[in-house]
Order: C-alpha cells, then sequence, then structure tokens
C-alpha cells in the first residue's frame, strides 16, 4: 500500500536561510508526487508536481524539490525563506496505474520562519 | 485553475444537529471532492461527488452520515448530519482530474459543542 512519511511536523527557520522540508514514500509503481501549502485559515494551493518528467521540479514561490528514486524521497527545499513562507506543508502521492488513482497524504509539516 | 468557495466558512454546532456545506466553482468540473481535515491528521478523502450519480464514499465513511448532492457541475453539497464533538474539523472542497493536481476551496471550520 501506498505511504507518505513527512519527517518533522515542525520546522523553524530564520529569515533568510535554507528551508528543507522531509518527504519519503512508498509506493509499488512510479509515483506523481505533489507538495501543497496551506496559509493560515485558507485552502490548500499546489506548489508543485512530479510526474515523471524532470526529477527536479520548480513550483512557485522559489520551492523545488527532487525526485530521487533510490531514497524514495521528494524533498521540498527553497535557498533563503521569507516570513511569507510560513505555512503548513502537505506531501502527497498517487500512483499512475489504474483508473482510481487517489491522492495519499502526509501529516504535514509546520514551517515558521523567525526574523 | 478554478475558483473554489464554501459556505459557511465556520460555524459552532450542537451535537445531535446536522450541518448542511456548499461548495461552488466557477467552472464546470467533472469530478469534486470532499475531504476532512482533523487537526494534527492528515487530509482524510471522505467521498467523490460526480455529476448525474451517487457519490462514492470511502472506506469509513457512509452515505447517512455524510449525504452528498451533486445537482450540476459547478455545485456540490456535504451534510454531516446527527453531529457529535468527534465531527469538529475542516471540511473541504476540491476538484480534480482524477485526484492528481486538485484545487481546493478555502474550508469549512466547524466545531461541534
Amino acid at each position: 500500500a501506498q505511504s507518505v512519511t513527512q519527517l518533522g511536523s515542525h520546522v523553524s527557520v530564520s529569515e533568510g536561510a535554507l528551508v528543507l522540508l522531509r518527504c519519503n514514500y512508498s509506493s509499488s509503481v512510479p509515483p506523481y508526487l505533489f507538495w501543497y501549502v496551506q496559509y493560515p485559515n485558507q485552502g490548500l494551493q499546489l506548489l508543485l508536481k512530479y510526474t515523471s518528467a524532470a526529477t527536479l521540479v520548480k513550483g512557485i514561490n522559489g520551492f523545488e524539490a527532487e525526485f530521487k528514486k533510490s531514497e524514495t524521497s521528494f524533498h521540498l527545499t527553497k535557498p533563503s525563506a521569507h516570513m511569507s513562507d510560513a505555512a503548513e506543508y502537505f506531501c502527497a502521492v498517487s500512483d499512475n496505474a489504474g483508473n482510481n488513482r487517489k491522492l495519499i497524504w502526509g501529516l504535514g509539516t509546520s514551517l515558521a520562519v523567525n526574523p | 485553475s478554478a475558483v473554489i468557495s464554501q459556505k459557511p466558512s465556520r460555524d459552532i454546532c450542537q451535537r445531535g444537529t446536522s450541518l448542511t456545506i456548499q461548495c461552488q466553482v466557477d467552472s464546470q468540473v467533472t469530478m469534486m471532492f470532499w475531504y476532512r481535515q482533523q487537526p494534527g491528521q492528515s487530509l482524510t478523502l471522505i467521498a467523490t461527488a460526480n455529476q448525474g450519480s451517487e457519490a462514492t464514499y470511502e472506506s469509513g465513511f457512509v452515505i447517512d452520515k455524510f449525504p452528498i448532492s451533486r445537482p450540476n457541475l459547478t455545485f456540490s453539497t456535504l451534510t454531516v448530519s446527527n453531529m457529535s464533538p468527534e465531527d469538529s474539523s475542516i471540511y473541504l472542497c476540491s476538484v480534480g482530474q482524477a485526484q492528481e493536481t486538485q484545487y481546493f476551496g478555502p474550508g469549512t471550520r466547524l466545531l461541534v459543542l
């Protein structure tokens, strides 16, 4: 069965520092992988997605993620954190086989950015 | 992309009552989804709402507790019936193709006393 693990439910960085949010997945077939962001009192917004094209995926707001099959990882990074990046981040996986593809969600990582 | 609105944005309800949440999309979409986001937990899919047919419920969710309507391609409702404090959660409507890239509404924050 597919699963998603986000290491660290809370991450705190200083403004201008590197952001690294970890996501590992398990899937029996090549997966689609997603990162979503949820700002306070808002719905989820797609940051980026991997769908078997380039392994390094660039998203909105300066975020990017790299698909590493050997490590079954899809970690999210941003070189320099901004105060506005403070939010909840969710990793999700969907296998690309069959007609009943579903998204499996991680528990989320809350990112705090300190001035 | 799609713009999705939900009503109400939040509510406080008494146990035993029911609440209907509305989801409106600014364009016609085939598939609409209802999620629950409980505090400290992951998003959980409740059901997929398809126009012209009954909703498809995920394991652990039943129509009697969460009846869903989908009268047209831009609108859906989710009712949380006979509520208990355990139903306190954020309920999210989303649209997308085969559950891949999803566009979410702002959510309905429900507190059951």
